[in-house]
């Protein structure tokens, strides 16, 4: 059974620093690997989805990559602003017939700090 | 851009009471899911639904039953509402193809009484 983990679970930065969250997968077999957001109390907003062929993926301050082999992706946020304050949810796509199935981790709260 | 609403943001209501839970898309998209989210337990998928009048069991399925009776919209229906129904309920959309992002509404916080 596929699982999801995301660590650490909530991280307290300064305004301006570069960061790291980690996502873990327990199946290397997944179609594609998605990066939320989700500000309290709202929905999830996509951030960036990296198909299974793909190594990286970029959106502005935002870079997600993904290594199938070893069950893991990381979602790099350069220079951190307090409006990124968040909690941040990787999923990975089973791709059960054409029906996209997610199964996320338990999120990453992040909070930057002016 | 996507839209995916949600009938309502906040509901009150009591023990054993049927509850309907409203969900419209926009993008003619022909899947649509329906999440539960507790604190330490995550997103948990409840239904989901790849066409008009289908629709296929998720992870935690007991106590709850689906109707999709138009492409654009999924309803989540509370047979009989208990306490433990108690969280926060997400929508989400995607195309068929599954490669693309699902879209998520802005979420409805139930509360059973």
């Amino acid at each position: 059974k596929q699982e999801v983990t995301q660590i650490p679970a909530a991280l307290s930065v300064p305004e301006g620093e570069n960061l790291v969250l980690n996502c873990s997968f327990t199946d290397s077999a997944i179609y594609n690997l998605q990066w939320f957001r989700q500000d309290p109390g709202k929905g999830l907003t996509s951030l960036l989805l990296i198909q299974s062929s793909q190594r990286e993926q970029t959106s502005g301050r935002l870079n997600a990559s993904l290594d199938k082999s070893s069950g893991r992706s990381t979602l790099y946020i350069a220079a951190s602003q307090p409006g990124d304050s968040a909690t941040y949810l990787c999923a990975v796509n089973l791709a059960m017939g054409n029906t996209g199935k997610l199964i996320f981790g338990q999120g990453t709260t992040l909070q930057v700090k002016p | 851009d996507v839209k995916v609403t949600q009938s309502s943001r906040y509901l009150v209501k009591r023990t054993g009471e049927k509850v309907f839970l409203e969900c419209v898309q926009d993008m003619d998209h022909e899947n649509m899911f329906w999440y539960r989210q507790d604190p330490g337990l995550g997103l948990r998928l409840i239904y989901f639904s790849y066409d008009v009048k289908m629709k296929e069991k998720g992870d935690i399925p007991e106590g709850y039953s689906v109707s999709r009776e138009k492409k654009e919209r999924f309803s989540l229906i509370l047979e009989s509402a208990s306490t433990n129904q108690t969280s926060m309920y997400l929508c989400a959309s995607s195309r068929r193809t599954g490669s693309e992002t699902q879209y998520f509404g802005p979420g409805t916080r139930l509360l059973v009484l």
